[in-house]
């Protein structure tokens, strides 16, 4: 069975740091595109950021270039987020979500996790 | 940036009933990359469609993507209880990815 797991949410203040990670099963990783997208309370979702499975290749939405962190290790099946600068509009569960490696783009996702909960707030 | 924009914001039906759902890109988006999400309160998202029209693993026969350039849809045949959910189209392929605001469709 194919299964995402998400930790490391919290409570944080603005300006804070936070690390998120994604423990992934049943799949070849080191073949996945994997991505992060959030969903704001009550709110649509927002695809946030991409990392290549193959190649390590990695993409950002412009609301969190320069201030999140995008990373894998293969060897243990695991991706993570590094969150800096948070604000409170960062304020969303966080999703994991998978699909296979595309060749020369990024592809959709068919594996979600549950999500996790960041809040940003003094 | 394409845009995606979704209507009607919300679908009022009853079980039996056919939904159909609009998916408006703000330029031309390559059908192989469009997909639609299924969303339960309290749950995460979940593929039905791909590539426009091609249904995920394990989705029944009565949902169906079409549509190509900035017009997509999504058609709901015979509206059962477990369907009433919020439903995002998303364009992939090239960055950034976008999804649409979402449609809900509710019980009447």
């Amino acid at each position: 069975e194919v299964q995402l797991v998400e930790s490391g949410g919290g409570l944080v203040k603005p300006g804070g740091s936070l690390r998120l990670s994604c423990a992934a099963s049943g799949l070849t990783f080191s073949t996945y595109t994997m991505n992060w997208v959030r969903q704001a309370p009550g709110k649509g979702l927002e695809w946030v950021s991409s990392i290549i499975g193959s190649n390590s290749y990695v993409y950002y939405a412009d609301s969190v270039k320069g201030r999140f962190t995008i990373s894998r290790d293969n060897a243990k099946n695991s991706l993570c987020l590094q969150m800096n600068s948070l604000r409170a509009e960062d304020t969303a569960v966080y999703y994991c979500a998978g699909g296979p490696d595309l060749v020369g783009a990024i592809n959709g996702f068919d594996t979600w996790g549950q999500g996790t909960m960041v809040t940003v707030s003094s | 940036e394409i845009v995606l924009t979704q209507s009607p914001g919300t679908l009022s039906l009853s079980p039996g009933e056919s939904a159909t759902l609009s998916c408006r890109a703000s330029q031309s988006v390559s059908s192989a990359f469009l997909a639609w999400y299924q969303q339960k309160p309290g749950q995460a998202p979940r593929l039905l469609i791909y590539g426009a029209s091609r249904r995920s693993t394990g989705i029944p026969d009565r949902f169906s993507g079409s549509g190509s350039g900035t017009d997509f849809t999504l058609t709901i045949s015979r509206l059962e209880a477990e369907d009433f959910a919020v439903y995002y189209c998303q364009q992939y392929g090239r960055s950034p990815l976008t999804f649409g605001g979402g449609t809900k469709v509710e019980i009447k």
